[in-house]
């Protein structure tokens, strides 16, 4: 069975810090997709990221960046001078084939606050 | 601005009403989905559809009817719920039901059962 476990449910930094938010999976599926998720207090889920599980090569967008460790089974996401607008949950996600379909399974979520 | 716009926003029925959920996309998805999500909680999976036709249905109660009309609607029929049922309701949409597809979010409509 698949399983996304995020160890840290909230974090709370000063902006202008840098943080990274943890993600580990389980799968055994050899391919697979994991994605990144912000929920902020509107509700909306918004699509931040996907990497599949054949390309380890680390990601930078802006202030965000995700490091994927497959020997681990990690996908880690780090915001590098916060800002108040990160205030958000962010949900890890990994995508199998079940049934032929795909399917998310969500971690629990990693609540971060960023304050002024 | 979301793509996939969800109506109503906000949602207040007693256990008896009937109502319904609306969700539409004009991103040419062809696969849509229902989710639930209770305060705190990840989102969970009701339902898939996958150019217009129920796909997976994970087990949800019948009290919860869904039904996609075209490849741009998909709708939620909701009667007699229960007041375990009150959290936000979660439209989503994909190219296709492959797993490489992202999901796309709504904002959701928040349900409140008296």
């Amino acid at each position: 069975a698949q399983k996304v476990t995020q160890a840290q449910t909230e974090i709370s930094v000063v902006e202008k810090e840098d943080v990274t938010l943890d993600c580990v999976y389980e799968t055994r599926d050899t391919t697979y997709y994991l994605f990144w998720y912000k929920q902020p207090p509107s509700g909306e889920l918004v699509f931040l990221i996907r990497r599949n599980s054949f390309d380890e090569q680390n990601e930078i967008s802006g202030r965000y960046s995700w490091n994927f460790q497959k020997s681990t089974s990690s996908f880690n996401f780090t915001i590098t001078a916060s800002q108040v607008v990160d205030s958000a949950v962010y949900f890890c996600a990994l995508s199998d084939q079940n049934s032929g379909y795909s399917t998310l399974t969500f971690g629990k979520g990693t609540m971060l606050l960023v304050s002024p | 601005d979301t793509e996939v716009t969800q109506t109503p926003k906000h949602l207040v029925m007693g256990m008896t009403n009937k109502k319904s959920l609306k969700c539409e996309q004009h991103m040419g998805h062809r696969a849509m989905y229902w989710y639930k999500q209770k305060a705190k909680k990840p989102p969970e999976l009701m339902f898939v559809y996958s150019y217009e036709k129920l796909s997976i249905n994970e087990s949800v109660p019948s009290r919860f009817s869904p039904e996609c009309p075209n490849s741009s609607l998909l709708n939620l029929h909701l009667h007699a719920l229960q007041p375990e049922d009150s959290a936000l309701y979660l439209c989503a949409s994909s190219q296709g039901v492959q797993n490489n597809q992202p999901q796309h979010f709504g904002d959701g409509t928040r349900l409140s059962i008296l």
